[in-house]
């Protein structure tokens, strides 16, 4: 399973954009990237999955650049109910795999 | 809400005792994972079935085992406890190996 760095924390203002970034250097040609949200006291949630280019979907969009090293979570014009917790996750889905490795995430604090 | 259901909410025991932690997956889910969530050690795999049967296995230490029944509810037992066991036990479904639906968790309070 590929290692996965995050920025431990961010701030941010509402209605602005939030772009978190993860690196994965190490990622292998069948792991796909995946992010969750957890809030205190809760289960992770999550938000979006994606293997290459682009993905985008009601919450975020996941962007990956070509060589898959990095990639980023963009959560357009974030409200206080955005601050959490935001995991990035890389592995594969098939075979005895499924299990997802937690890095320590980064902190999201949305400020009024 | 996920769809997954924990059960209890909240759990008080003493050191050495054994607790059961009982988890339903989301209708139609057939792997089911346990995971636990420390202060310190953040949130760790423990164990998952698929159908029934043992799929992978993370940091499980030997004093704690799981199940998965026929009717695909899931199990994780925790015997000899100690108070380093005191943390936030997650159980989460997924139809297949993608995203995975979290329950709400069970506080593990051992003194």
């Amino acid at each position: 399973l590929a290692k996965t760095t995050q920025p431990i924390s961010m701030d941010s203002y509402e209605g602005q954009e939030v772009n978190i970034t993860c690196s994965h250097n190490n990622i292998a040609t069948n792991d796909y990237i995946t992010w969750y949200q957890q809030f205190p006291s809760q289960g992770p949630r999550f938000i979006i999955q994606g293997y290459k280019t682009k993905v985008t979907n009601e919450v975020a969009s996941l962007f990956i650049p070509a060589d898959r090293k990095s990639s980023t979570l963009s959560l357009p014009r974030v409200s206080l109910s955005d601050t959490a917790v935001y995991y990035c996750l890389v592995g594969v889905l098939s075979g005895n795999t499924g299990k997802l490795i937690f890095g320590q995430g980064t902190t999201l604090q949305v400020k009024p | 809400d996920s769809g997954v259901t924990q059960t209890p909410k909240h759990l008080i025991t003493a050191t050495g005792q054994r607790v059961t932690l009982r988890c339903s997956p989301r209708s139609g889910d057939l792997s089911v994972y346990w995971y636990q969530q420390s202060l310190d050690q953040g949130l760790q795999f423990l164990i998952q079935y698929y159908n029934g049967e043992e799929r992978a296995k993370g940091n499980i230490l030997e004093r704690f085992s799981a199940q998965q029944f026929p009717d695909l509810h899931s199990e994780l037992n925790l015997s000899s406890l100690e108070l380093g066991d005191s943390a936030l036990y997650f159980c989460a479904s997924s139809p297949r190996d993608s995203e995975q639906y979290f329950g709400p968790g069970t506080r593990l309070t051992v003194t």
